[in-house]
Order: structure tokens, then C-alpha cells, then sequence
């Protein structure tokens, strides 16, 4: 059981570049989101799904791009890098929207130069 | 909106003395409300979470805290903090009718002096 899994650990882009983050969860959960962690901000939600087929915006989704295929993946998309999404990005899952708690993978480190 | 709120950047406490730190939220419906804890260079480590029941929540490596719905504040609380408790905290929420979009909170590092 390997929780919520993501790849790559750390990436550099040049801007303009486009690359996917990925995310994948073994544990059945209906309900996958994204978040980036930027100094003094906190957390903050980009786009969520509530399963497959399902997705919608959170707080900071300009520039991002999500989909939701399976149950177990949920892919974030940077279509066109830019500096301003340099930040560490961190993808959770849930079981029951959060009744029992949400996972968190170990994050990416994303620098745009 | 919704939002979560940690007043204090950083809390410094002695090791042995007792830790709080404070969270306050303003969510729509009952509240979801969770602590998470943050070593350098990880990911988040979940703590304890108020979905309902008791007020006083009980939670991983001794903490615990206590949900206060008068005052919309659910605060983490430790009764002897250890050296290995400096670590970034953040309150995290969301309300019953927002279930998943988890609000979170600026974050708060607790140092714990020798």
C-alpha cells in the first residue's frame, strides 16, 4: 500500500515549457486535489476531482490543466511554465471527502527559471 | 468564504513547558477542521482531525486539540513539548457543504528550545 505517490521529486523548466506532474493513489479514494506551497501562503487549492470524470477549480487555477481518467490518477498539467509557478506542489486524496481524513504525497519541487 | 486563520507566524516554547498553537476558522456548515505537521524539506504528516464528538481531540505523538464552536477556533495543544516537535504546523478546513476543498491556514512554526 504505497499511498499517494508523486513524480518527479524535484523539476527545472525554462519558461514557456510545458510538463505534467504526476500523482497516483492506491487506496480507492473518490477524491484527488491539488495544492501548491508557496512562503507564508500556506496551502493552496488548485483543482480538485471528485472522481473520475469529475474535476473543477480551486483557489489558484490559471496556467494549470487537470483530467481524471481512472480513479487512481490524477495528472497536473503546466501547459506554458512561467516563474510565477515556481512553488512546491503537493497532491492529497480522500476517502468519503475528508470524513476520514486526506493523504498527502511527498511533494514536487518546481522551479520555472 | 471560506477560511482558515493561524494568528501567530512562529511560537518559541521551552522544552517540558506546554504548547499551543492557534487556529480559527469561518466555514460554511459543520465544520471539517485537521492539523498537519511539516519537517523541512517533507511532506505533510497528518495530526488529528474534528469531524464530530468530542471537543477535546486526541491525535499522533501526544497532541491534541480542542475544538471551541462559540469561539470558531480549534487550537493544538501539547502538554510537554519535545526539541523534535520544532516543525511547521498548519490548521487545515473546510465545511460540510464544501467537503474537499480543504482551506488551509498560513502555517506556524513552533521552535522548542533545549
Amino acid at each position: 500500500n504505497a499511498g499517494v505517490t508523486q513524480t518527479p521529486k524535484f523539476q527545472v523548466l525554462k519558461t514557456g515549457q510545458s510538463m505534467t506532474l504526476q500523482c497516483a493513489q492506491d487506496m480507492n479514494h473518490e477524491y484527488m486535489s491539488w495544492y501548491r506551497q508557496d512562503p507564508g501562503m500556506g496551502l493552496r487549492l488548485i483543482h480538485y476531482s471528485v472522481g473520475a470524470g469529475i474535476t473543477d477549480q480551486g483557489e489558484v487555477p490559471n496556467g494549470y490543466n487537470v483530467s481524471r481518467s481512472t480513479t487512481e490518477d490524477f495528472p497536473l498539467r503546466l501547459l506554458s511554465a512561467a516563474p510565477s509557478q515556481t512553488s512546491v506542489y503537493f497532491c492529497a486524496s480522500s476517502y468519503d471527502r475528508g470524513s476520514h481524513g486526506y493523504t498527502f504525497g511527498s511533494g514536487t519541487r518546481l522551479t520555472v527559471v | 468564504a471560506q477560511s482558515v486563520a493561524q494568528p501567530e507566524d512562529q511560537v518559541n516554547v521551552a522544552e517540558g513547558n506546554p504548547l499551543t498553537v492557534k487556529c480559527t476558522y469561518s466555514v460554511s456548515g459543520n465544520p471539517y477542521l485537521f492539523w498537519y505537521v511539516q519537517y523541512p524539506n517533507r511532506g505533510l504528516q497528518f495530526l488529528l482531525k474534528y469531524i464530530t464528538g468530542d471537543n477535546l481531540v486526541k491525535g499522533s505523538y501526544g497532541f491534541e486539540a480542542e475544538f471551541n464552536k462559540s469561539q470558531t477556533s480549534f487550537h493544538l495543544k501539547k502538554p510537554s513539548a519535545l526539541v523534535s516537535d520544532s516543525a511547521l504546523y498548519f490548521c487545515a478546513g473546510h465545511g460540510s457543504s464544501n467537503t474537499g476543498k480543504l482551506i488551509f491556514g498560513q502555517g506556524t512554526t513552533l521552535q522548542v528550545k533545549p
